[in-house]
């Protein structure tokens, strides 16, 4: 079946340097992958998403790599800030099943001044 | 703010009841979805509706169910409540029918439901 899946671990980095979150897929049939950012207390707010023709995607301070062929994808923050401090999930869709997302488990980034 | 609007922020019941969860979504968003998060299954889809017509359905619960009205806000009913139920309930909405492409979903705050 579907799933997108994504251990739980933490990720502390030096506030200003990058960070890297991974992510693994298993749905081959994915087209659409979405980042989010879960603060405390709040819902999923959206980063940025890419779609299953392209292989690479900026935005301002991220940058999603998407890899087809080991069903990877990776998001990477430029700069790391204190405000980037939170959960962030991945999640995966495929149209001919609706839009339904499917989340992996979500990655804790932890920012150090 | 993603313009996506749900109340109550907090609810806190008995075993047994029932609740009502509501979401407004964005203006112009015809599609609502509805998802769970809890500690121990993360975030799941429940359902989606889109225009006030049932469109996908995922792991939802026979005791749950929703609906989306002429002015295109929803309400989640939880009934039969069990302590299990207990979590973030997160309302999300788009401006597409499902099948088109890219499209986006917009999380609201969430209520967080504590059964006890």
């Amino acid at each position: 079946g579907e799933s997108v899946g994504l251990h739980l671990p933490t990720l502390s980095v030096q506030e200003g340097d990058n960070s890297i979150i991974n992510c693994a897929y298993s749905n081959s049939a994915s087209d659409y992958f979405i980042w989010y950012k879960q603060e405390s207390g709040k819902g999923p707010q959206f980063i940025i998403d890419i779609r299953s023709n392209m292989d690479k995607r900026q935005g301002q301070r991220v940058t999603v790599l998407l890899n087809k062929t080991v069903k990877h994808l990776s998001l990477q923050i430029a700069a790391t800030q204190p405000g980037d401090s939170a959960v962030y999930f991945c999640a995966e869709t495929y149209r001919a099943a609706g839009n339904k997302l499917t989340f992996g488990g979500g990655t804790r980034v932890l920012v150090k001044p | 703010d993603s313009g996506v609007t749900q109340t109550p922020k907090h609810l806190i019941t008995a075993t047994g009841q029932r609740v009502t969860l509501r979401c407004s979504p964005r203006s112009g968003d015809l599609s609502v979805y509805w998802y769970q998060q809890s500690l121990d299954q993360g975030l799941q889809f429940l359902i989606q509706y889109y225009n006030g017509e049932e469109r996908a359905k995922g792991n939802i619960l026979e005791r749950f169910s929703a609906q989306q009205f002429p002015d295109l806000h929803s309400e989640l009913n939880l009934s039969s409540l069990e302590l299990g139920d207990s979590a973030l309930y997160f309302c999300a909405s788009s401006d597409r029918l499902a099948g088109g492409y890219t499209d986006t979903q917009y999380f609201g705050p969430g209520t967080r439901l504590t059964v006890l």
